[in-house]
Parts: structure tokens; C-alpha cells; sequence
């Protein structure tokens, strides 16, 4: 069965760097595009980027552009999110999913990860 | 703000209907497909509904969704106490170039 694992969740200072992953199974990890998703403490869900399959296109939010990048090792199977220059706006549980639509890059989100908790507090 | 409006909340009793909106414009909703997911407490979201009334398999029919001009609803039928969630919609946005979501609607089951 298809399976998304994050990890890499932590609480670290504002201004430092994390690395979130995601460890995929079940499913043909090369032949879809995926997305991290993050939701802030009793908020709603917020886009943060999108990979192509072969990782060639990426697009991130203008909140975490610049500052966030999403790449992929599809030899691994893992998805990764590194996060850089974190604030405390940052704070959120960074969920990995799965892109449904096997033509377009961003439709739907078929199938998500538990998500791992990053908290960014002095 | 999000730029898709949803109620903040809507309640109903078991065995009821009810109806969660979504309010967008013509650079989302209006040009693009809308997807719902559901949020249980303490979980992860899952696809309820894709390209605005299509369920992936193993969502009970009692869910439906369905879109006309710039809004979009999602149905629940026979209501029961497990569907108790939150709900968000989404959709792309072709001005901002990125995908967005409702603030989300919380369903109480009287």
C-alpha cells in the first residue's frame, strides 16, 4: 500500500536550518510530481512546494521562496524539504503528499504523509 | 485571508444533510477543478473529492461535490458522528500560479 513517511521534525532557533524528509513506498515514487503542505498550530492548510517526477521543475510559495527548497532522490525513494533562515511563522506540521494527477504537476492530492512537527522558537 | 471563503463552521444532526461552500473567483475556482479534503481530528487530510465531484475510491457516496461558476459545494448525506472534521477545499489559481485552499469549515455532528 502506498506510504509516506515524514521525518526531520524539530525545534530549532529562528535563523537556523532544518532538513524535513519524506520516505515514500508502495507506489512508482519516479512517475509522480509531489508536494509538502504545512499547517500551522489551529490553522488551516497551507501550499509550500511542488517537484515534477524527475524533479527538473520546482515551485515553491512566495512565503518560503528563496528560503525553502524541495528536491528529490528518486533512487531513494525520499522526498526532501530544506528549510533555511526559519522564523517563528515557520512553526507548523509539514506534511508530504502526493500528486494524484499522473499528467499535470499540481490537481489533487491523493495521498498524505503523518506529517513531523517543526517548531521555531528562541 | 484565503482567497477560497468557506464557513468557518456548519453543525447538523446524524441522518441529516448538509452542505459545506466554497467561494472563489475566476482565476480559481472559475477556470479550475476543485478538490475537498477531510480532516480528522489529530490526522493527516485525506481526498475526499477530485476534480470537483469525482471520489476516489473507498469515500462513501453519502459525499458528493459539485461546482457552478465561481463557488463550489461539497454534499454530505446520512450524516454520522465519525464525519466529524474538519474540511477544506482547494483549487489552482491561474493568476498566482500556485494551488490554494479554503480556510477550512469545521463539521459538528450534534
Amino acid at each position: 500500500q502506498v506510504q509516506l513517511v515524514e521525518s526531520g521534525g524539530s525545534v530549532v532557533q529562528p535563523g537556523t536550518s532544518l532538513k524535513l524528509s519524506c520516505a515514500v513506498s508502495g507506489f512508482s515514487f519516479s512517475h509522480y510530481a509531489m508536494h509538502w503542505v504545512r499547517q500551522a498550530p489551529g490553522k488551516g492548510l497551507e501550499w509550500v512546494a511542488t517537484i515534477s517526477p524527475d524533479g527538473s521543475n520546482k515551485n515553491h510559495a512566495d512565503s518560503v521562496r528563496d528560503r525553502f527548497t524541495i528536491s528529490r532522490d528518486n533512487s531513494k525513494n525520499v522526498l526532501y524539504l530544506q528549510m533555511t533562515s526559519l522564523t517563528v511563522e515557520d512553526t507548523a506540521v509539514y506534511y508530504c503528499a502526493r500528486e494524484g494527477n499522473t499528467i499535470i504537476i499540481v490537481d489533487y492530492f491523493d495521498y498524505w504523509g503523518q506529517g513531523t512537527l517543526v517548531t521555531v522558537s528562541s | 485571508q484565503s482567497l477560497l471563503t468557506q464557513p468557518p463552521s456548519v453543525s447538523q444532526t446524524p441522518g441529516q444533510r448538509v452542505t459545506i461552500s466554497c467561494s472563489g473567483s475566476s482565476s480559481n475556482i472559475g477556470s479550475n477543478t476543485v478538490n475537498w479534503y477531510q480532516q480528522l481530528p489529530g490526522t493527516a487530510p485525506r481526498l475526499l473529492i477530485y476534480s470537483s465531484d469525482q471520489r476516489p475510491s473507498g469515500v462513501p457516496d453519502r459525499f458528493s461535490g459539485s461546482k457552478s461558476g465561481t463557488s463550489a459545494s461539497l454534499a454530505i448525506s446520512g450524516l454520522q458522528s465519525e464525519d466529524e472534521a474538519d474540511y477544506y477545499c482547494a483549487a489552482w489559481d491561474d493568476s498566482l500560479n500556485a494551488p490554494l485552499f479554503g480556510g477550512g469549515t469545521k463539521l459538528t455532528v450534534l
